[in-house]
């Protein structure tokens, strides 16, 4: 009965190369997220998805792009990964418009090498 | 520019003391605020959440907000070792054109309570 589930876990791959994460949540919530963790533990806003459509999008490179294949689905792919794109990737869920309780998934550890 | 402020401490308490956690924030359009606890290697999880002026409790957990101060507490009553967390506040605004924001974070309050 996981609420928001992030796959892989973990994700290690080599600069250069295009990568996706995967996030479900199975809250019905209608607002979806995207959150990056730096290694100084810094959580920072990077997306968010309302009934597929995206509302905001941080000042993030466009080599990240989220996907949205229906409410219940948030992925995020990477495209020309960077060193300092290694980080944790958490995906969250709220109802209404995200005045309402944020869940998060487990993260996702990306390393690039 | 929206930015949550918080000491990121370690912040170390004996047990059985009240923890008293800090935040500001510089964004007065901020509508709501939130309290995460995040334990090393896991995800973020909600402690309390706080909308008006006042305090809230739940269980050992006191949220305070003033607006007028721009300024967020949480205190942890009778601490306990498993208290010892990374605590993250963070302030939420939605748009007035329907769209909304995510959650702005402070940078965290790392927290020890000594047995």
């Amino acid at each position: 009965d996981t609420a928001v589930s992030q796959t892989p876990k973990y994700l290690v791959t080599q600069m250069g190369n295009d990568k996706s994460i995967k996030c479900e949540q199975n809250l019905g919530h209608d607002t979806m997220y995207w959150y990056k963790q730096d290694s100084k533990k810094f959580l920072k806003i990077m997306f968010s998805y309302n009934n597929k459509e995206l509302i905001i999008n941080e000042t993030v490179p466009n080599r990240f792009s989220p996907k949205s294949p229906d409410k219940a689905h948030l992925n995020l792919h990477i495209n020309s990964l960077e060193l300092g794109d290694s980080a944790v990737y958490f995906c969250a869920s709220s109802s209404t418009s995200g005045s309402d309780t944020q869940y998060f998934g487990p993260g996702t550890r990306l390393t690039v090498l | 520019q929206k930015e949550v402020e918080q000491n990121s401490g370690p912040l170390s308490v004996p047990e059985g003391a009240i923890a008293s956690l800090n935040c500001t924030y510089s964004d007065r359009v901020s509508q709501s605020f939130f309290w995460y606890r995040q334990y090393s290697g896991k995800s973020p999880e909600l402690i309390m959440s706080i909308y008006s002026n006042g305090d809230k409790e739940d269980g050992r957990f006191t949220a305070q907000l003033n607006k007028a101060s721009q300024y967020v507490s949480l205190l942890i009553r009778d601490s306990q070792p498993s208290d010892s967390a990374t605590y993250l506040c963070a302030a939420f605004r939605l748009y007035s054109g329907g769209g909304a924001d995510g959650l702005t974070f402070g940078k965290g309050t790392h927290l020890i309570i000594q047995p």
